[in-house]
């Protein structure tokens, strides 16, 4: 899998904007950029992938830079529920796993 | 249906005994994944399935490992002669072969927490 840069952690406010960053210069043209998160005591779960275009949901949105060397997760509002590890991912074309690297530690103080 | 169930949800056990943890994955999920995460570090990839073949073993995976799937639904892994370097939690996941436009979602169960004594 293409290598990511992740910061190891991260602070923020509740109610305030996050912005996750994630740096990925080894990516090739068919990587989907996917992020997942881990909450305490929980299995990963899936918050967002994108290709080359912005993408928005739910959860979050992911803005990826135009040459695709990074991208950067947003929680537009953090909540105390979003305290967790937030992992960026890029499995190779084709690849049907995931490999997670350390993550960044999001702390969200009330 | 509620999720990927894993069990048990603790287990703790000497040095050299064998352990086996099942998984039941979403019912109408084809492919089934194990992990193995220690304190502090991220889901370590250890295999995976698609139906009941086993596509891809890591290099991690020892000898003493084993994982089945026997009819494509539930799976199990057993570690043989168990070290205390195998105190851990083992994540299963499940997913659809493939998902729309690139997308690789897979769900995990809440995990089976290791220690070895």
């Amino acid at each position: 899998d293409a290598k990511t840069t992740q910061p190891n952690s991260m602070e923020s406010n509740e109610e305030e904007p996050v912005h996750l960053p994630c740096n990925h210069s080894t990516i090739s043209g068919t990587d989907y950029i996917h992020w997942y998160r881990q909450l305490p005591s929980q299995g990963p779960e899936y918050v967002i992938h994108g290709l080359t275009s912005n993408v928005n949901n739910r959860m979050a949105s992911l803005a990826i830079a135009e040459d695709r060397k990074s991208s950067t997760l947003i929680l537009h509002r953090a909540t105390l529920r979003d305290a967790a590890v937030y992992y960026c991912i890029l499995p190779q074309g084709g690849s049907e796993k995931l490999v997670f690297g350390k993550g960044t530690k999001l702390t969200v103080n009330p | 249906d509620t999720g990927v169930s894993q069990n048990p949800r603790h287990k703790i056990t000497k040095r050299g005994q064998n352990v086996t943890f099942r998984c039941d994955p979403i019912s109408e999920h084809n492919r089934l994944y194990w992990y193995r995460q220690t304190l502090g570090q991220g889901p370590e990839f250890l295999t995976y399935f698609q139906n009941e073949a086993q596509l891809e073993k890591s290099r991690l995976l020892s000898d003493r490992f084993s994982a089945e799937r026997p009819k494509g639904s539930f799976s199990t892994l057993e570690i043989q002669r168990t070290e205390q370097g195998d105190s851990a939690m083992y994540l299963c996941a499940s997913s659809l072969a493939s998902g729309p436009r690139g997308r690789l979602e897979l769900f995990f169960g809440e995990g089976s927490r290791l220690t070895v004594l």
